[in-house]
């Protein structure tokens, strides 16, 4: 069974840090991975998508890289800001019926 | 694209109520999720739709918990009747047939159980 995990569970850094958030994964016969954030409150927004061919995607200051041979992802966050706290998730779709498998997240505070 | 529309944002209810959340898919898609998450628990996947049909509810937590999908764009999330460790955040989230598409998460709806 895929099983998915982040670490740290939390995080707090100074503005204008780079950070990097973990992601691994049991299984690596999976479809894509995608990187999520959720404000308090809120639903979760998507940020990144990357297929399983794929070794990473950018989007402005995210960068999130695929090793799937060793079941691990990493966020990159450049130049944090204190509008980037908030949780992030990542997920994995595999398996015969096109499943998500979710971590618990990484909650980062961006201090000013 | 609207997205996916779920309804209501907010549900207050008393324990023992029958209560009802809706979901509107993207139009075109062909899975539907339904998500509980709490505090406790984290993101909890309840059941999952592939073209209108219920392919994995091994997540519902008790008989007390229905979910139908009549039609492509419409799907409901029962719980009958309900108690306060229901409340929780229930998500709505659908994706396209593709097997390497994204999923879309609603807003979510809060429901409390007093």
């Amino acid at each position: 069974k895929q099983e998915v995990t982040q670490i740290p569970a939390a995080l707090s850094v100074p503005e204008g840090e780079n950070l990097v958030l973990n992601c691994s994964f049991t299984d690596s016969a999976i479809y894509n991975l995608q990187w999520f954030r959720q404000d308090p409150g809120k639903g979760l927004t998507s940020l990144l998508l990357i297929q399983s061919s794929q070794r990473e995607q950018t989007s402005g200051r995210l960068n999130a890289s695929l090793d799937k041979s060793s079941g691990r992802s990493t966020l990159y966050i450049a130049a944090s800001q204190p509008g980037d706290s908030a949780t992030y998730l990542c997920a994995v779709r595999a398996g015969n019926f096109n499943k998500f498998y979710f971590g618990s997240g990484t909650k980062l505070n961006v201090k000013p | 694209d609207a997205g996916v529309i779920q309804s209501p944002r907010h549900e207050v209810t008393e324990m023992g109520q029958e209560v009802t959340l809706r979901c509107k898919p993207i139009s075109g898609h062909d899975y539907l999720f339904w998500y509980r998450q709490t505090m406790m628990r984290g993101l909890e996947l309840l059941i999952y739709f592939n073209n209108n049909v219920p392919i994995d509810d091994s997540g519902m937590p008790e008989d007390r918990f229905s979910a139908k999908m009549p039609n492509a764009s419409f799907s409901t999330l029962k719980i009958q009747p309900s108690e306060p460790r229901d409340s929780a955040v229930y998500f709505c989230a659908s994706s396209p047939g593709v097997y390497n598409s994204p999923l879309h998460f609603g807003n979510g709806t809060r429901l409390t159980v007093t």
